[in-house]
């Protein structure tokens, strides 16, 4: 079965530009989250659907990142315009969740944003 | 304060040593305590959890909690190189994650 996948693998751009980054969730999960990692801050929690609505996105930086997700198949996370600090690997992951389930999440690969 | 908070090390042993990573939370509601092992370059993977307290052991590795004092606790026996990776605490359904802790072992 294939898991979760990210789009682009490696993404360099220049600060203002428009960056896209993009998902498939595995088929059947019902729920879907984008994270950052740093260094710095470690792995954030930006923002979840469920159902593909959002359910929380607290923690989304600003209003520079928007993240949608159209069908249960696809979502996208959006930072326009990007900055320097933004620079992070960016995770998707999909989860089945259940009453009573774990819930244990399943996580691409990452996409290495690098904004210069 | 971070609903999940862990020391992100680095831990560096020796190959055969007893690990102990340890990760606090705020919130006593929380049910579901997940370790995730996420090795360079990829993305976390589940390792093992536990449900409310006690203890969970698997092969070499046993999950902890003491709830009454807000504590989780991963053990790895006998430490081998290929468990370098950096380890994250995580509890559900709140699903946001401990800073993790990079952990090395030497040969």
């Amino acid at each position: 079965d294939a898991g979760v996948i990210q789009s682009p693998r490696h993404e360099v751009t220049e600060m203002g530009q428009e960056v896209t980054l993009r998902c498939k969730p595995i088929s059947g999960h019902n729920s879907l989250f984008w994270y950052r990692q740093t260094m710095m801050r470690g792995l954030e929690l930006l923002i979840y659907f469920n159902n593909n609505v959002p359910i929380d996105d607290s923690g989304m930086p600003e209003d520079r990142f928007s993240a949608k997700m159209p069908n249960a198949s696809f979502s996208t996370l959006k930072i326009q315009p990007s900055e320097p600090r933004d620079s992070a690997v960016y995770f998707c992951a999909s989860s089945l969740q259940r009453t009573g389930d774990t819930g244990e999440l399943f996580f691409g690969e990452g996409s290495r944003l690098t904004v210069l | 304060q971070k609903e999940v908070e862990q020391d992100p090390g680095p831990l560096s042993v020796p190959e055969g040593a007893i690990v102990s990573l340890n990760c606090t939370y705020s919130n006593s509601a929380f049910q579901y305590f997940m370790w995730y092992r996420q090795y360079s370059r990829k993305g976390p993977e589940l390792l093992m959890y536990t449900y409310s307290s006690g203890n969970k052991e698997d092969g070499r590795f046993t999950a902890q909690v003491d709830k009454s004092s807000k504590y989780i606790s991963l053990f790895i026996r006998d430490s081998q190189p290929s468990d370098s990776a950096t380890y994250l605490c995580a509890v559900h359904n709140d699903m946001r994650f401990g800073a993790g802790t990079r952990l090395t072992v030497k040969p």
